[in-house]
């Protein structure tokens, strides 16, 4: 167990509709990171967050944003969903904002979501 | 701009045997290394992590790997393959907040 958490474990729903996917970090952290893995992507880093500011941009598009909260959970935020959108979504945190390689990220169990 | 290349998406061993998991990166600077796994319907997992301290890093599981820096690899090794070593095992490389992935390499263990 990471001690990073992520709700729902599974999302179905359908094109054109709008999710949320919540994550909770390690106690202490102050990083979260958002990652999308797919079959023909592989693993692609979003977004990252450190302390409530965003502080690093990766492939993510227009239709999704994220936020970080005052308690430092995070929401990601998927709208106008295609199928190509079915994927696990990850969410990992870790202690600092770019504190060079030493600053681990761990991982949460994730959550698929599948659109249908 | 930096990458990583996991050579070989599948790898099946017979269980004693030697493990090899390859991984050659690029980069401008020098890298921090990562290996993770990732086992079915789970996030992934940290195995171990080079920082510059040693060349031969150790880690969980019985994993180890090494820094090669004329060979720009970091080659992960088990010296004997066990059953619940099947897992998909992602190299990554760091340089402050660009963390890049490479595309994984399935693990399988015959019995």
């Amino acid at each position: 167990d990471s001690g990073v958490t992520q709700t729902p474990k599974h999302l179905i729903t359908a094109t054109g509709q709008r999710v949320t996917l919540r994550c909770s970090p390690r106690s202490g952290d102050l990083s979260v990171y958002w990652y999308q893995q797919s079959l023909d992507q592989g693993l692609q880093f979003l977004i990252q967050y450190y302390n409530g500011e965003e502080r690093a941009k990766g492939n993510i598009l227009e239709r999704f944003s994220a936020q970080q909260f005052p308690d430092l959970h995070s929401e990601l935020n998927l709208s106008s969903l295609e199928l190509g959108d079915s994927a696990l979504y990850f969410c990992a945190s870790s202690v600092f904002s770019s504190g060079g390689g030493t600053d681990t990220q761990y991982f949460g169990p994730g959550t698929r979501l599948t659109v249908l | 701009a930096q990458s990583v290349t996991q050579l070989g998406s599948h790898v099946s061993v017979s269980e004693g045997a030697l493990v090899l998991l390859r991984c050659n990166y690029s980069s401008s600077v020098p890298p921090y290394l990562f290996w993770y796994v990732q086992y079915p319907n789970q996030g992934l997992q940290l195995l171990l992590k080079y920082t510059s301290a040693a060349t031969l890093v150790k880690g969980i599981n019985g994993f180890e790997a090494e820094f090669k820096k004329s060979e720009t690899s970091f080659h992960l090794t088990k010296p004997s393959a066990h059953m619940s070593d099947a897992a998909e095992y992602f190299c990554a490389v760091k340089y402050n907040n660009d963390m890049r992935f490479g595309a994984g390499t399935r693990l399988t263990v015959k019995p």
